[in-house]
């Protein structure tokens, strides 16, 4: 079974600091791999996602994230964040198995920007 | 803008009593998926469907949850009789069905209180 592991639970940064937000994943085959972002009391948006290609994705608001295979993992970074960026971040897993379309989510991690 | 809609966004009951939740997935998506977010758990997937069948429930508790599609435009949730472990929010997502590639857009989901 797929499984993602979100090292951090909750992240503090003052504005303009640098941002990595590390996401390990545990599955075999083929992953499709994404990144949602949940602003407080709001529903999940895609930030970003990862299928095949360029192992660097970029995604909205300035995020990207860097896919690499041999360590499972597939990190998010902003070179600068802001007060609006103050949200709790998810990464995610498709895994390749036949039909598959469950996505497996890691446990969040919360950002906190200080103005 | 086309966007995944639940209703009620709050609801607060008795244990005991049945509670349905709705939603309508984006025009055209024919994978729905109902997820349930808590602070212990995290992000858990509890059913989804594909052409409006059911591809896997192993997530439910089957004997107070049941999850289906009436028609193409309505995806409901009953928990019967509720219970106050299954307060959390319930999120609603769909997508265009084109298996692990797709993305999975979210409603805005519906807090559920069990007192």
């Amino acid at each position: 079974a797929q499984s993602v592991s979100q090292h951090n639970h909750h992240v503090i940064l003052s504005e303009a600091a640098s941002l990595e937000l590390g996401c390990n994943y545990s599955y075999g085959g083929t992953v499709n791999l994404f990144w949602y972002v949940q602003y407080p009391g709001q529903h999940l948006q895609l930030l970003l996602k990862y299928f095949s290609g360029d192992p660097l994705v970029k995604g909205i608001k300035g995020f990207e994230a860097e896919f690499i295979k041999s360590k499972f993992s597939f990190n998010l970074r902003k070179p600068s964040v802001q007060w609006s960026d103050t949200a709790e971040y998810f990464c995610a897993v498709i895994g390749s198995g036949a039909g598959s379309y469950q996505l497996t989510f890691g446990k969040g991690t919360k950002l906190s920007v200080i103005p | 803008d086309a966007r995944v809609t639940q209703t009620p966004r709050h609801k607060v009951t008795e244990m005991g009593q049945e509670v349905t939740m709705r939603c309508q997935p984006i025009l055209g998506h024919n994978t729905v998926f109902w997820y349930r977010q808590t602070m212990m758990q995290g992000l858990e997937l509890l059913a989804y469907f594909r052409n409006r069948a059911p591809l896997d429930d192993s997530g439910m508790p089957k004997d107070r949850f049941s999850a289906e599609m009436p028609d193409a435009t309505l995806a409901t949730l009953k928990i019967q009789p509720s219970e106050p472990r299954d307060s959390a929010v319930y999120f609603c997502a769909s997508g265009p069905g084109t298996g692990r590639q797709e993305t999975q857009y979210f409603g805005p989901g519906t807090r559920l209180l069990v007192l």
